[in-house]
């Protein structure tokens, strides 16, 4: 079965602090992945994506997340973090060939200390 | 646009009790996509509705069933509910067709506690 893995569940940062979070996933076939976020109180939210191309793909907010085949991850990143990026991530893939849900990882709690 | 509206935000059931959720779909989107989200869990994929027809199900029992509507809203249904089914049910619209990527819009949640 397909499966997501998130590395941390719980960050603390400062701000201007950088940022990565770590995501890999199970599937060998080809893949679209996600990350989403919830801000406290709001819904989820995507952040970027990626389906083909530039493994390198940008998001809002200044995030940016690049996908390593050989590594099945995709790692979220950050230069440097603002209080308001306090907030959950979430990593999901989506494996074209097995239909059209979206697994989720566990999602990543990011606090950020001003 | 308006984005994914569900309905209740917040509802309380007894075991055994039935329950349905019901979700308006962003304006421009013709599949909907139910989630689980129990808690301190990411979103586990229940479902998903494309032209009024299940298109890809989850790990989840018969229970559990949905419906989509000409005007591309859903409900989701819940018979004999169990304490587990405690969760935050995420319904999730998108504009792909059967096939093909999805950029899933969700919407705030029904928040379903199962005493």
């Amino acid at each position: 079965a397909q499966s997501v893995s998130q590395h941390n569940h719980h960050v603390i940062l400062s701000e201007a602090a950088s940022l990565e979070l770590g995501c890999n996933y199970s599937y060998g076939g080809t893949v679209n992945l996600f990350w989403y976020v919830q801000y406290p109180g709001q819904h989820l939210q995507l952040l970027l994506k990626y389906f083909s191309g530039d493994p390198l793909v940008k998001g809002i907010k200044g995030f940016e997340a690049e996908f390593i085949k050989s590594k099945f991850s995709f790692n979220l990143r950050k230069p440097s973090v603002q209080w308001s990026d306090t907030a959950e991530y979430f990593c999901a893939v989506n494996a074209l060939l097995r239909g059209n849900k979206l697994v989720f990882g566990a999602g990543t709690i990011l606090r950020v200390k001003s | 646009e308006t984005g994914v509206t569900q309905s209740p935000t917040h509802l309380i059931k007894t075991r055994g009790q039935q329950v349905t959720l019901r979700c308006s779909s962003q304006s421009g989107h013709n599949t909907v996509s139910w989630y689980q989200q129990a808690l301190g869990q990411g979103p586990q994929f229940i479902f998903q509705y494309y032209r009024e027809e299940e298109n890809g199900r989850g790990n989840f029992p018969p229970r559990f069933s949905g419906l989509q509507f000409p005007n591309y809203s859903s409900e989701l249904n819940v018979n004999a509910l169990e304490l587990d089914d405690s969760a935050l049910y995420l319904c999730a619209s998108s504009s792909q067709g059967a096939s093909g990527a999805n950029v899933l819009t969700f919407g705030a949640g029904s928040r379903l506690t199962v005493l």
